[in-house]
This record gives C-alpha cells, structure tokens and sequence, in this order.
C-alpha cells in the first residue's frame, strides 16, 4: 500500500521568509495530492491540492511542486506571516478507486515575529 | 453555511463504558470517514462509508463501530474493547464517491478516558 514520508517534523521560520515542507511517497498509482492546514484543537483545512497532470499550483502565497519521477512533492509558503503557524499536512492516493488518501505525519510550523 | 458538525467538542470515558461521537453534514456529500489522530502522528483511518447503510473498515477499525442510517449522519461509538481510545477524532467528508478529491474535515473531538 501507499506510504507518504513527510520532512521536517518542525520548522521555524522568520517572518518573512520562506517555508518548505517536503513529502515522498511510494505508489506509483497515487495522482491526487493535496495538502491540509491543522491550527491548534480544530480540523485540518484543505488548502491547495495538485492532480499528477501537473507539475506546479500556485494560490497566492502558497505553491505545490510535484516530481512525479523522483515521487516526492513539496509546499512551499512565501513570506510567511504570523498566522502561518500551524502544523501541516501532506497525503496521497489515486484520484479514482477505494484506495483512501494516506496522511504524512505532519509538520509543525513556527513562525517566529 | 454548509458543513461538517462534530459533538461534543469533548468527551470523557469511564472504564467500560461505550461513548458515541456525533457526526453531521449538510453539504449532501455521499461519502463520510472517521480518522484518529494521535499527538504528533498523522491521521489514520477507522471507518468510512461511501452510501447509506454500507460501510467499511478502515486501518485501525477494531474497539469501533459506526452506522449510516441517514446520508446526513455518520456516528462513530468507541466501545470499551478499544483500549487506549484517547485521541483527536475526526469526521470527513467528500462530495463524490469514487473521486478522491477535496476531503472537508469537521472541528473534531478530543476523547480522554476518566
């Protein structure tokens, strides 16, 4: 089955500056990746997802990377603000079929003011 | 608004008692799940159910049970042969089965045991 491998397990950044958050996976089947955003007590919030077909997604200050040969695919958070800090997620699976998104292990991301 | 409602926000369990957690939508999605997260982990799948009155199991299903009696409602019971049942349960849901794509999350229950 999928197995998604997510770095660092913490980051802490300067505002301002630039945060990545990178994540492997191994089934070659899995085409969807999105990545979700989890602030303290509350539920994850989807924030930007890629299908395969694409090599890059950018909404405004965040940007998902995906190297579908190396299998690995990356967040990437530009002039980060206070209210950036959170712990984030990333997952993968096939965007059609049973198989289920399988979660990375999470990243807690500190923006230092 | 439409969304995902989770109840209570917390809930406490005695030693051998069954606890039910409460999940709703009003986004009229087919497909719910059920996730546990532990402190530092990532999220792992107990149930989802794809149509009224038909669920699966997911990776961590055993001392759970759920049902789907309504397209609405999805409510997860954590029975007293879950053993270390304290965690941060998670309802979601997605608008199409058979699509994996945008999987909306409730606010979540933290579940602690007296």
């Amino acid at each position: 089955g999928e197995n998604v491998e997510q770095h660092p397990s913490t980051l802490s950044v300067q505002e301002g500056d630039s945060a990545v958050i990178k994540c492997t996976y191994s089934d070659s089947a899995s085409n969807y990746f999105p990545w979700y955003k989890q602030e303290l007590g509350k539920g994850p919030q989807l924030i930007i997802d890629i299908r395969s077909n694409v090599g890059e997604k950018k909404d405004q200050r965040i940007a998902v990377t995906l190297n579908k040969t190396a299998k690995h695919f990356s967040l990437h958070i530009t002039e980060t603000q206070p209210e950036d800090s959170a712990v984030y997620f990333c997952a993968a699976s096939p965007i059609q079929g049973a198989q289920k998104l399988v979660f990375g292990q999470g990243t807690r991301l500190t923006i230092n003011p | 608004d439409g969304g995902i409602t989770q109840s209570p926000k917390y809930l406490f369990r005695k030693e051998g008692q069954n606890v039910t957690l409460s999940c709703e939508q009003n986004l009229n999605h087919d497909a719910m799940y059920w996730y546990r997260q532990d402190p530092g982990q990532g999220l792992r799948l107990i149930y989802y159910s794809q149509i009224v009155n038909d669920f699966q199991k997911g990776d961590i299903a055993e001392g759970y049970s759920v049902s789907r009696e309504k397209k609405e409602s999805f409510p997860l019971t954590v029975t007293s042969a879950q053993k270390n049942p304290t965690a941060f349960y998670l309802c979601a849901s997605r608008p199409v089965v058979g699509l994996n794509e945008k999987l909306l999350f409730g606010s979540g229950t933290q579940l602690s045991v007296l």
